[in-house]
C-alpha cells in the first residue's frame, strides 16, 4: 500500500462546477496536510493546509480532514479553466513530506 | 525576499556518467529536501538535510547522495547515471523542517540521461 493516494484521474469538469480531489494516507501518526498545484512545466505550489480535523477554506478552496479516516479532500467551487493542472496530495510523517501521485485537473469552458 | 534557486535547469549527461545538482534555499531556511519526479511515480523523496546533517532518506541507491554546507546551500550527486535516472529534480526548502511547516519548491533540474 503506498503512503499517500490520490483519485487516479484524469478529472474532467465544466467551468463553474466543483471539483472533488480526494486523497488517503497510510501512516495514522501523520500530523499535517498539503495540497499542491503543479502547472505543466513548473514546480508544485502550495494551495492549502490543514492541520486539523474538520474542513478549513480559503476562496475558492476548501480542504477537508478526518484523521479517523486517513482522508483528507480538496474542493475547488467555481472551477476556472486556470485551475487546470496537477493536484498533488502531501503529509508529513516526521520530518518527511510524503507525496501522492497527483491527479490531473481539466476545467473545460 | 528571493525563492529557492536550482541550477542547472537542464542537464544532459551519458549513462555511466556522474552529476552534481545545486540548490540554493530561501534566505533563513535550513531544511533542504530533494525529490525526484518522473511521469509515472510522482514526486519520490530522496532526502532531508538539516544543518549540514542529513536527517532523513528516501529508498533510493547509493549512488544518490548529498550534502548541505553550513550557509544552508545544498548539493545533490548522482554517480553512475543509469537511464531511469532522466527525471526532474526538484529541491525544497522549508525554515526548520518543523512537523507542520510547509515546503517552498525551487524549479528544478531536468536531467535527461542518454
Amino acid at each position: 500500500q503506498k503512503e499517500v493516494e490520490q483519485n487516479s484521474g484524469p478529472l474532467s469538469v465544466p467551468e463553474g462546477a466543483i471539483a472533488s480531489l480526494n486523497c488517503t494516507y497510510s501512516d495514522r501518526g501523520s500530523q499535517s496536510f498539503f495540497w499542491y498545484r503543479q502547472y505543466s512545466g513548473k514546480s508544485p505550489e502550495l494551495i492549502m493546509f490543514i492541520y486539523s480535523n474538520g474542513d478549513k477554506e480559503d476562496g475558492r478552496f476548501t480542504a477537508q480532514l478526518n484523521k479517523a479516516s486517513q482522508y483528507v479532500s480538496l474542493l475547488i467551487r467555481d472551477s476556472q479553466p486556470s485551475d487546470s493542472a496537477t493536484y498533488l496530495c502531501a503529509v508529513r510523517v516526521g520530518h518527511d513530506m510524503r507525496f501522492g501521485a497527483g491527479t490531473r485537473l481539466t476545467v473545460k469552458p | 525576499k528571493a525563492g529557492v534557486t536550482q541550477t542547472p535547469r537542464y542537464l544532459i549527461k551519458t549513462r555511466g556518467q556522474q552529476v552534481t545538482l545545486s540548490c540554493s534555499p530561501i534566505s533563513g531556511h535550513r531544511s533542504v529536501s530533494w525529490y525526484q519526479q518522473t511521469p509515472g511515480q510522482g514526486l519520490q523523496f530522496l532526502f532531508e538535510y538539516f544543518s549540514e546533517t542529513q536527517r532523513n532518506k528516501g529508498n533510493f541507491p547509493g549512488r544518490f547522495s548529498g550534502r548541505q554546507f553550513s550557509n544552508s546551500r545544498s548539493e545533490m550527486n548522482v554517480s553512475t547515471l543509469e537511464l531511469g535516472d532522466s527525471a526532474l529534480y526538484l529541491c525544497a526548502s522549508s525554515p526548520g523542517g518543523g512537523l507542520d511547516e510547509k515546503l517552498f519548491f525551487g524549479s528544478g533540474t531536468q536531467l535527461s540521461v542518454l
